[in-house]
């Protein structure tokens, strides 16, 4: 059965840093590029980043580049995001997602950010 | 990397059918046959009911259908039942290597 099971959510102040993982489970992590995705409070879903199998390539949506990090470890079945200079528009549930076929085919269950002083 | 346009809400009595439509441009859901639709309940992560277009996944009913005509993709959900009862999102690919989401459209059944 795949699983994805999203962690390291928190409070943090406007300008810190926090780090999300992923870890997956029940498919072959290294054949599929992988992705996060946020939801603000009682808004709509957001495509954050994306990363090849192999972290070959990442992609951002403009609103994180320069602060926001995608990675990979394929020994240990994990993806993280690593997200500095945060600020209070940042507060949102952050999904990963195995993209494959152009879409979300399994979400974790997310994990709650919420940027505030 | 403008949202795609969505309808707010959308209902329907049990057995009718509804239609919920998401509008882009010719860059993103005019341009690629890569549009899905989600489905999520409050507090649960979403739901891939549609992949392709028009793809179902296996286990999704197959009381839902996709479809798209120039910049509109549309989602129908027939024979509704209150289990439909929902948020649903499009996603779409928008070229260079960019995605976009619907702002959501809440189906409520009557």
């Amino acid at each position: 059965e795949v699983q994805l099971v999203d962690s390291g959510g928190g409070l943090v102040q406007p300008g810190g840093s926090l780090r999300l993982s992923c870890a997956a489970s029940g498919f072959t992590f290294s054949s599929y590029w992988m992705s996060w995705v946020r939801q603000a409070p009682g808004k709509g879903l957001e495509w954050v980043a994306n990363i090849k199998q192999d972290g070959s390539e990442k992609y951002y949506v403009d609103s994180v580049k320069g602060r926001f990090t995608i990675s990979r470890d394929n020994a240990k079945n994990s993806l993280y995001l690593q997200m500095n200079s945060l600020r209070a528009e940042d507060t949102a549930v952050y999904y990963c997602a195995r993209h494959h076929l152009a879409c979300y085919d399994y979400w974790g269950q997310g994990t709650l950010v919420t940027v505030s002083s | 990397q403008s949202a795609l346009t969505q309808p707010p809400s959308a209902s329907g009595s049990p057995g009718q059918s509804v239609t919920i439509s998401c509008t882009g441009t010719s860059s993103d859901v005019g341009g690629y046959n890569y549009v899905s639709w989600y489905q999520q309940n409050p507090g649960k992560a979403p739901k891939l009911m549609i992949y392709e277009v028009s793809k179902r996944p296996s286990g999704v009913p197959d009381r839902f259908s996709g479809s798209k005509s120039g910049n509109t993709a549309s989602l129908t959900v027939s024979g509704l039942q209150a289990e439909d009862e929902a948020d649903y999102f499009c996603y779409s690919y928008a070229g260079s290597n960019n995605w976009v989401f619907g702002g959501g459209t809440k189906l409520t059944v009557l």
